[in-house]
């Protein structure tokens, strides 16, 4: 167990729909991250916070939105979803900007 | 533009043999570097990290290995076991800039018994 707790870890949703997907980091973490992972694919970095300000963006499609709030945990908004968009969302957490990272299980968004 | 790759999308190695795990990257900026071990749904758990500063770090059975000139990166595994089987993931970040953590597509090793 990280300790980075990642909810809903699966969901099931149509085409043109919006989804939430939350991340709690460990105790302590200030900064936190969100990745992709598609079939067959590696992480793709989307995006960074660290202690609730945007630190570091990766390849986030504009429809895609997040932020992180006073009490640290962090919200993935996925809009007009695409078919395309259907792959596991993990979020990872780490002290301060750098170091190592603590990956939650994942969210498995599926879009149909 | 893939900035780290893992070029070997799968390796099969002995119970007790050496695992060699190879990583290429393309950004000089890129100064620290993690390989991630994960299982099937699992999230990527941190198995050992070096700074662009040494060459060498090892951990147990772990050991990896940085050649900056070549822009590559090893991870060994000594001796293999058959719970190390999984898929590894290198990583890499440029501490002081916006390169955050960028992963390759990974390894898959499996250890036969």
């Amino acid at each position: 167990d990280s300790g980075v707790t990642q909810t809903p870890k699966h969901l099931i949703t149509a085409t043109g729909q919006r989804v939430t997907l939350r991340c709690s980091p460990r105790s302590g973490d200030l900064s936190v991250y969100w990745y992709q992972q598609s079939l067959d694919q590696g992480l793709q970095f989307l995006i960074q916070y660290y202690n609730g300000e945007e630190r570091a963006k990766g390849n986030i499609l504009e429809r895609f939105s997040a932020q992180q709030f006073p009490d640290l945990h962090s919200e993935l908004n996925l809009s007009s979803l695409e078919l395309g968009d259907s792959a596991l969302y993990f979020c990872a957490s780490s002290v301060r900007d750098s170091g190592e990272l603590f990956f939650g299980e994942g969210s498995r968004l599926t879009v149909l | 533009d893939q900035q780290v790759k893992q070029n070997s999308p799968s390796l099969s190695v002995q119970e007790g043999r050496i695992s060699i795990l190879n990583c290429d990257y393309t950004n000089s900026m890129f100064d620290y570097f993690l390989w991630y071990k994960k299982y099937p749904a699992e999230g990527p758990t941190f198995l050992i990290s070096i700074s662009s500063i040494k060459d060498k770090n090892e951990d147990g059975r772990f050991t990896v290995f940085l050649n900056k000139s070549a822009k590559h990166l090893s991870l060994h595994i000594v001796p293999s076991q058959p719970g190390d089987s999984a898929v590894y993931f290198c990583a890499a970040s440029a501490v002081s800039g916006t390169y955050k953590y960028i992963f390759g597509t990974g390894t898959r090793l499996k250890v036969l018994a």
